[in-house]
């Protein structure tokens, strides 16, 4: 079965400063790769996701994801963070071949905080 | 469009009553999901449906029901609430799975088993 890890569960950074969340997965011939961010008191919203083709994806609010296969990887970043951004964020994986389960796989979440 | 919608936002239970959680979407959705998100464990899937009048169980299925009458809804029971069942509950919705598998999550139900 698939899984999927959050290397930090905790990053502060200043405002304006860049910032990488990480995220690894369990190897598989085939995903699909999402990052999912949650304000407080709040539902999950889409940042961005991984289906194929170009393995640097840009999302929304100037975040951008790159899929690295040989690292099992799908780290996010932004060059430089806003106050605004302060949120949990998660990632999460849906395994292509998985017929039973199609649900999606998330990791434990990041929570960034942003201060000035 | 509303999206994916939750009633009610909060609720309190004493231990041993039951309640239904209710989820509706107006995206003509096929999949629908229940996870509860607890503090440093991510969301853990309780039920899915692959469409009306299917269900099946998920990672955490212990002490909750669910049907899918009708397309758009997607309700969650709880018959004999334990502590152990306080969390914040979210219901999702998809298209389809892989690479349809991009999911709409409705804004929460916080729920508190005393």
């Amino acid at each position: 079965a698939q899984s999927v890890t959050q290397l930090d569960s905790q990053v502060p950074v200043f405002e304006e400063a860049p910032v990488e969340l990480r995220c690894n997965y369990s190897s598989s011939v085939s995903v699909y790769l999402f990052w999912y961010v949650q304000y407080p008191n709040q539902g999950l919203q889409l940042l961005l996701k991984y289906l194929s083709g170009s393995t640097l994806v840009k999302g929304i609010n100037g975040f951008e994801a790159e899929f690295n296969k040989s690292q099992t990887s799908f780290h996010l970043r932004k060059p430089s963070v806003h106050i605004s951004d302060t949120a949990e964020y998660f990632c999460a994986v849906s395994d292509v071949f998985n017929q039973a389960g199609t649900a999606l796989i998330f990791g434990k979440g990041t929570t960034l905080s942003v201060s000035s | 469009n509303a999206g994916v919608t939750q009633t009610p936002k909060f609720r309190v239970l004493k231990t041993g009553q039951s309640m239904t959680l209710l989820c509706a979407q107006d995206m003509n959705h096929e999949y629908m999901y229940w996870y509860r998100q607890d503090p440093g464990m991510g969301l853990r899937l309780i039920h899915y449906s692959v469409g009306e009048g299917t269900t099946a169980k998920g990672e955490v299925p212990d002490g909750y029901n669910v049907s899918r009458l009708k397309k758009q809804n997607f309700l969650l029971g709880l018959e004999s609430a334990a502590p152990s069942q306080t969390s914040v509950y979210f219901c999702a919705s998809s298209y389809g799975r892989g690479s349809y598998n991009e999911q709409f999550f409705g804004p929460g139900t916080r729920l508190t088993v005393l």
